[in-house]
């Protein structure tokens, strides 16, 4: 079974330059997960997907990041424009997303961004 | 989601049974205890999570006290591959299953 899937693996920028990070879940996988983790500390969740629905978005900033799932699958996340506090790893995770069972995360390996 | 509390770090000799302590005393009844590590420059991989009961798996067990405020995980022969962030985290379906995660505790297994 393949994993959850992420590009680019690296990315270096520029303050106020512009960003986008893919994510492939694991096929059938309905619930996709982005967090942020800033280094010595834990990952954060950014956004929830359940679908091509949003479930939390409450910590994302919005007036610079934005997410989206067209089509319930892959899954985007922008930055516009990037602030050099920003830099960190972004994780994407997915899970089966049936609430009748408890949940487990499968993550992917990480987009390192690094804002100059 | 309850907050949980965990030491900073910790070692363990090779070969040795790894114990990790976490602190959840305002866990509420529906929420689970769930660990998960992190290997240096990977993401967080899902280890065991349990509710009232102690549960075994391939990877580590889980043990619950009986009031719930408190677990320990437990890598019964600790191998240097199992050095990495073990994060322990309560979490529900009102959040999603959503995982805030602390900061962990790092463990160190040395030879």
């Amino acid at each position: 079974e393949a994993g959850v899937a992420q590009s680019p693996r690296y990315k270096i920028i520029e303050k106020r330059q512009s960003v986008a990070f893919w994510c492939n879940p694991i096929s059938g996988h309905a619930t996709l997960y982005w967090y942020q983790q800033i280094l010595g500390q834990g990952p954060k969740l950014l956004i929830q997907f359940q679908n091509n629905g949003v479930v939390d978005d409450s910590q994302l900033p919005k007036d610079r990041f934005s997410a989206e799932r067209l089509k319930g699958v892959d899954s985007t996340l922008k930055i516009q424009p990037a602030k050099l506090e920003d830099s960190a790893v972004y994780l994407c995770a997915s899970s089966l997303g049936d609430r009748r069972y408890q949940e487990t995360q499968y993550f992917g390996p990480g987009t390192r961004l690094l804002v100059l | 989601d309850a907050k949980t509390t965990q030491p900073t770090s910790m070692d363990c000799a090779e070969g040795r049974a790894a114990n990790l302590p976490c602190n959840h005393s305002t866990i509420s009844g529906n929420e689970y205890v769930y660990w998960y590590r992190q290997i240096h420059s990977q993401g967080p991989q899902y280890i065991i999570h349990g509710l009232k009961n102690n549960e075994t798996n391939e990877m580590a067990s889980l043990i619950i006290t009986e009031d719930r405020k408190s677990s320990t995980l437990i890598l019964p022969h600790a191998t240097l591959r199992d050095t990495a962030v073990y994060y322990c985290i309560a979490s529900n379906s009102n959040s999603g299953y959503a995982l805030n995660f602390g900061k962990g505790t790092s463990l160190l297994v040395t030879p």
